[in-house]
């Protein structure tokens, strides 16, 4: 199958600052990526729609300004969470779409202190 | 949107029991995926099945998109398997988001 790879795989960081989350599709070109996010003992969250070329779609409680995404090329989409907060600390992970399916990362586990 | 309900919630199998997970959905779907997200948080693709019925190992899946619910079979489990098992369906011509159930918690035990 696909694979999607996702950097980093865990990062610590200090309240106020950014941190930037990688998601590239490895083996395929992407023009649709998704990112979501997950709790502890949850399902998936959905939070937004990473599409080539043009801005992202974020769902419903999903601050934009907070939480930037950019797909600039066809096997990368970035996720940059500004001026993180404790309360930002989660799994965070993404998907690409494939013809038919969609492929998931590794994930990035973000504790901010 | 479409509601995705997984049962049961948790699971407890001794090693080599057989195993079935339910998904029932609310609408109408194109796109039905299986997902085993293991310890790590890793997820890892089991089927692409929005109708019919495949087969990989010890795994297969029945999806009968006709009664809006999908069966995924595990047998001869082994501790491997255990993490949680997820279904995940999209719906709508135009839109390519998957909706996700809560998933079913499986652990295997020697």
């Amino acid at each position: 199958g696909a694979v999607v790879s996702q950097h980093p795989s865990w990062v610590i960081c200090k309240s106020g600052t950014s941190v930037k989350i990688e998601c590239r599709s490895l083996d395929f070109q992407a023009t649709t990526m998704f990112w979501y996010r997950q709790f502890p003992k949850q399902s998936l969250m959905l939070m937004a729609t990473s599409n080539e070329g043009s801005k992202a779609t974020y769902e419903q409680g999903v601050e934009k300004d907070k939480f930037l995404i950019n797909h600039a090329s066809l096997t990368l989409s970035t996720l940059t969470v500004t001026s993180a907060h404790p309360e930002d600390s989660s799994f965070y992970i993404c998907s690409a779409r494939a013809p038919h399916e969609q492929y998931f990362g590794p994930g990035t586990r973000l504790t901010v202190t | 949107g479409i509601q995705v309900e997984q049962s049961p919630p948790d699971l407890i199998l001794q090693e080599g029991a057989n195993s079935t997970l339910r998904c029932n959905f609310s609408d109408s779907v194109n796109n039905l995926q299986w997902f085993h997200q293991n310890p790590w948080g890793q997820l890892i693709n089991l089927f692409y099945i929005p109708s019919g019925t495949k087969q990989n190992g010890r795994l297969s899946a029945t999806t009968v998109a006709t009664e809006r619910y999908s069966l995924l079979y595990i047998s001869s489990s082994q501790t491997t398997d255990s993490g949680v098992y997820f279904c995940a369906v999209r719906s709508g011509a135009g839109s390519y988001q998957l909706t996700f159930g809560k998933g079913t918690k499986l652990s295997v035990i020697p």
